[in-house]
């Protein structure tokens, strides 16, 4: 069993979808969460951190259920710049700053 | 400004050509990784250092090494380099403090093996 588990996609969307990525991990040790973005091509970029309270950035939100071991990205109003490949990622229980990845998921929102 | 740079962006060497890849940081990151990451993959953590502590991914193979000269300076080897090592190979940055794990990346080099 993979340590991230994502549903690679594509989800292919229209503009002013909302749209919603789901990700399990294996580890019940898990200390932090993250979601990457990465465009085509590119290096990932933190897109947000995830707490236990859940947050909000503009038009994402980002929620964790750590019973269900569960990390959702729940993004609304969707624009064709949000395209890309959205990484769950998870950091074990050594503090060493090393980080899991997910597959990622590919989202394509169309006009 | 560029944070995390690595050289070259492109590299194309032979099946069996000792290759480097160098990546540099201007954040003075404590933690600097080399991971590898294969089209519609994951990134994968071939190895770290922490400080000057080297620290191996247990499936890395022995053809990849890395050497960290320096705070800021940081290279992947690969000895000989086969087929399925072409790959976008990232370098990444972090310092890393409780409850703060963001990891910088570098733009990759494209690895190709002829």
């Amino acid at each position: 069993r993979k340590e991230v588990e994502q549903d690679p996609g594509p989800f292919n969307v229209p503009e002013g979808a909302t749209v919603a990525f789901n990700c399990t991990y294996s580890n019940s040790a898990s200390q932090s969460f993250f979601w990457y973005r990465q465009d085509c091509r590119k290096e990932p970029k933190l897109l947000m951190s995830v707490y236990s309270s859940g947050n909000e950035d503009g038009r994402f939100t980002a929620q964790l259920n750590r019973a269900s071991q569960y990390i959702s990205l729940l993004i609304r109003d969707s624009k064709l710049s949000d395209s890309a490949t959205y990484l769950c990622v998870v950091t074990p229980s050594s503090n060493t700053g090393k980080l899991i990845f997910g597959q990622g998921t590919t989202l394509q929102v169309k006009p | 400004d560029a944070m995390v740079i690595q050289n070259p962006r492109y590299q194309v060497t032979q099946f069996g050509k000792p290759v480097t890849l160098s990546c540099s940081q201007t954040l003075n990151h404590n933690v600097m990784y080399w991971y590898q990451q294969k089209s519609s993959q994951a990134p994968k953590l071939l190895f770290h250092y922490y400080d000057k502590d080297f620290n191996n991914e247990a499936d890395t193979p022995d053809n990849f090494q890395s050497r960290r000269p320096n705070t800021s300076f940081c290279f992947l080897d690969i000895r000989s380099p086969g087929l399925g090592d072409a790959a976008m190979y990232l370098c990444a940055t972090s310092r890393v403090l409780v409850g703060s794990y963001e990891q910088y990346f570098g733009p990759g080099t494209r690895l190709t093996v002829t």
